[in-house]
């Protein structure tokens, strides 16, 4: 596609439920970003896949989160009983190359409340 | 890891007028600094970028400056429209590690331009 596509563009949770959150990166696109943003806050980055490979996952905040690219293209951020503090948006972001100074192109994010 | 700072966290201007966004960066390895502007329920765009090897880049209204020494960088904005409101996002990118192009985020600043 012409950009990165994320669903569900919002999400509406109770605690406890599990949520899955998808990522359809620019096509050919190598590198995979998944990042999270609070209200009123910059995106944090979560986790890194170069490929099908995870190559960083040091910012999931705790092992209640998976993510998964199991054929190099479209990724799947997985979150397990899911907490209050979850919500958030979390935004999907693809680049052509794997370099220090590559150009990240964003989706337009899914909003998650956790209620 | 690295830290990035940005100032203001709001900015008001005349339309018309110029406005400045500041941010300073703590790895002095960094060498990549975009900046991004995220509109009210969509993802971060990129709207210009600026890599170690140069000081200053200009594209049309927006130009962007960096000072290695003092590791800070800021975002210029001439002739301010209405539809330039929104929130602006300073970035650096150190290249250490496996996770190439991992962005450190500044905190955002929302730029509001009143007609």
């Amino acid at each position: 596609g012409a950009g990165v596509s994320q669903s569900p563009r919002y999400k509406v949770a109770k605690r406890g439920q599990d949520v899955a959150l998808r990522c359809d990166p620019i096509s050919g696109h190598v590198s995979l970003f998944w990042y999270q943003q609070a209200l009123g806050q910059g995106p944090e980055f979560l986790t890194y896949f170069q490929n099908e490979a995870q190559l960083d996952k040091s910012g999931l905040p705790s092992d209640r989160f998976f993510a998964e690219r199991p054929e190099g293209s479209v990724s799947t951020l997985k979150i397990q009983r899911t907490q209050q503090e979850d919500s958030a948006v979390y935004l999907c972001a693809s680049s052509f190359f794997s370099s220090a100074a590559n150009v990240l192109t964003f989706g337009a994010g899914s909003r998650l409340t956790v209620l | 890891g690295e830290n990035v700072e940005q100032h203001p966290s709001t900015l008001s201007v005349q339309e018309g007028d110029s406005a400045v966004i500041k941010c300073t960066y703590s790895d002095s390895a960094s060498n990549y600094f975009p900046w991004y502007k995220q509109e009210l329920g969509k993802g971060p765009q990129l709207i210009i970028d600026i890599r170690s090897n140069v000081g200053e880049k200009k594209d049309q209204r927006i130009a962007v400056t960096l000072n290695k020494t003092a590791k800070h960088f800021s975002l210029h904005i001439t002739e301010t429209q209405p539809e330039d409101s929104a929130v602006y996002f300073c970035a650096a990118s150190p290249p250490r590690g496996s996770t190439l192009g991992r962005l450190y985020f500044g905190r955002g600043t929302q730029l509001t331009v009143w007609p």
